[in-house]
């Protein structure tokens, strides 16, 4: 079957500007995570969906992060006022539901921000 | 102290060698161990997941977790060029009721023919 789907594969962006990016899950996994992935920080934990429940923001590293998830499927991660220490692989994982299951990681959106 | 900490690399291994990948963590009640394998330009694919002390084998993968030690490890016999990737172990932290995975910096493992 298919699997996690991100887009874009990559953006390019000018500093201050607005990007979006876009995860499809798996279908039927109910629990959606983004993740960013830079070469001084690794890969750190952004936000955690699940189904209809208040998400977990905890990793959001600023106010100009933001994430929806609507109808319990696709998710939209938007960055504001894009600043050049943004640039990272941002990628977007899902599992079907409990902490052991297995996450799914897409290919992820690389975002360069000039 | 980092949270999850990896065995400095790169680490480099013969064919058909045993690469031994190591891990410690900081949180003493995390409760579930894995690690991931990333090949360069991909994204992260889960290879072995642990939950309990002692081993687990998989194939030519074997995990160990010992929890009095906070530490957890990769065992590769048998090692193959294919082998050759940045392995990362992660953990899900004690008191968390969904998969949040806390990441090591990850191990460069290359595999010489």
């Amino acid at each position: 079957g298919a699997g996690v789907s991100q887009s874009p594969s990559n953006k390019v962006t000018e500093k201050g500007k607005d990007v979006e990016l876009r995860c499809d899950p798996i279908s039927g996994h109910t629990a959606l995570y983004w993740y960013r992935q830079s070469l001084g920080q690794g890969l750190e934990f952004l936000i955690y969906f699940q189904g209809n429940s208040a998400p977990d923001k905890s990793g959001l590293p600023s106010d100009r992060f933001s994430a929806e998830r609507t109808g319990g499927s696709v998710s939209t991660l938007t960055i504001q006022r894009t600043q050049q220490e943004d640039s990272a692989v941002y990628l977007c994982a899902s599992s079907p539901k409990g902490s052991r299951d297995t996450q799914y990681f897409g290919p992820g959106t690389r975002l360069t921000v000039l | 102290q980092k949270e999850v900490e990896q065995n400095s690399g790169p680490l480099s291994v013969p064919e058909g060698a045993i690469a031994s990948l190591n891990c410690t963590y900081s949180d003493r009640v995390s409760q579930s161990f894995f690690w991931y394998r990333q090949y360069s330009g991909k994204s992260p694919e889960l290879i072995m997941s642990i939950y309990s002390n002692g081993d687990k084998e998989d194939g030519r993968f074997t995990a160990q977790l010992n929890k009095a030690s906070q530490y957890v490890s990769l065992l590769i016999r048998d090692s193959q060029p294919s082998d050759s990737a940045t392995y990362l172990c992660a953990v899900i932290r004690g008191g968390t009721s969904y998969g949040k995975l806390t990441f090591g910096q990850g191990t460069i493992l290359t595999v010489h023919p």
